[in-house]
């Protein structure tokens, strides 16, 4: 079957770094999806990657390795506003999306 | 960005009304669309793909008849929950995905739906 792991909850401090993992065992792979959702609210792009290696977007990076089936999120300096679930998704071979449960990032001042 | 509009953004109706929602791409045509519910603390759960032109292809589980989907033009999607019970209370988001390599997706706002 297809499987996206991801932890379920993780608490940081504000100014901060965190990495959230994602590994993914899926039939096929093209690309792999970082999304971020404040509660209530619908998600909302952060990052794509396809090729391995870091893809670095302001305070955020996305990390892909392939071969390993395993990618992270790593956000720097922290701020509140960050709170929020962060979801990794998968387009496997036939191009749908698989989904992550989510990681719910807790900041503390 | 693309733009993905929905509404209304909530809606509360009585047991037994049916409720439409609508998924319009602003700036660009969008020949699929998703349409996914998430029930609290939970994941997005995809419930059907949207094609402009033809009919929804529906997420095993999912009632093809309670949640009639159309998708009559390249910037318009609309979810209707038919006769609607308190255990379809949940927040329904749409998506569509851009033309490109990435095929990016992009999300409405969301819809949630309270059924008294």
């Amino acid at each position: 079957g297809q499987n996206i792991d991801q932890p379920t909850e993780m608490t940081a401090t504000e100014g901060a770094i965190v990495q959230i993992n994602c590994t993914y065992q899926t039939s096929g792979f093209n690309g792999l999806f970082w999304y971020q959702q404040h509660a209530g609210e619908a998600p909302t792009f952060l990052s794509y990657n396809v090729l391995d290696g870091l893809e670095e977007k302001g305070r955020f990076s996305s990390f892909l390795s392939r071969s390993k089936g395993y990618s992270y999120l790593l956000l720097k300096e922290l701020q509140m506003k960050d709170s929020a679930s962060y979801l990794c998704a998968v387009k496997d071979s036939n191009y749908q999306l698989i989904w992550g449960a989510g990681t719910k990032l807790i900041i503390k001042p | 960005g693309a733009v993905v509009s929905q509404h209304p953004s909530w809606v509360i109706c009585k047991s037994g009304t049916s409720v439409k929602i609508e998924c319009r791409s602003l700036d660009f045509q969008a020949t699929t669309m998703f349409w996914y519910r998430q029930f609290p603390k939970q994941s997005l759960m995809l419930m059907a793909t949207s094609n402009e032109g033809s009919k929804a292809t529906y997420e095993q589980g999912v009632e093809k008849d309670k949640f009639l989907i159309n998708h009559a033009s390249l910037t318009l999607s609309t979810l209707t929950v038919t006769s609607a019970h308190p255990e379809d209370s949940s927040f329904y988001i749409c998506s569509a995905v851009t033309s490109g390599e990435s095929g990016e997706l992009f999300f409405g706002e969301g819809s949630r739906l309270t059924v008294l």
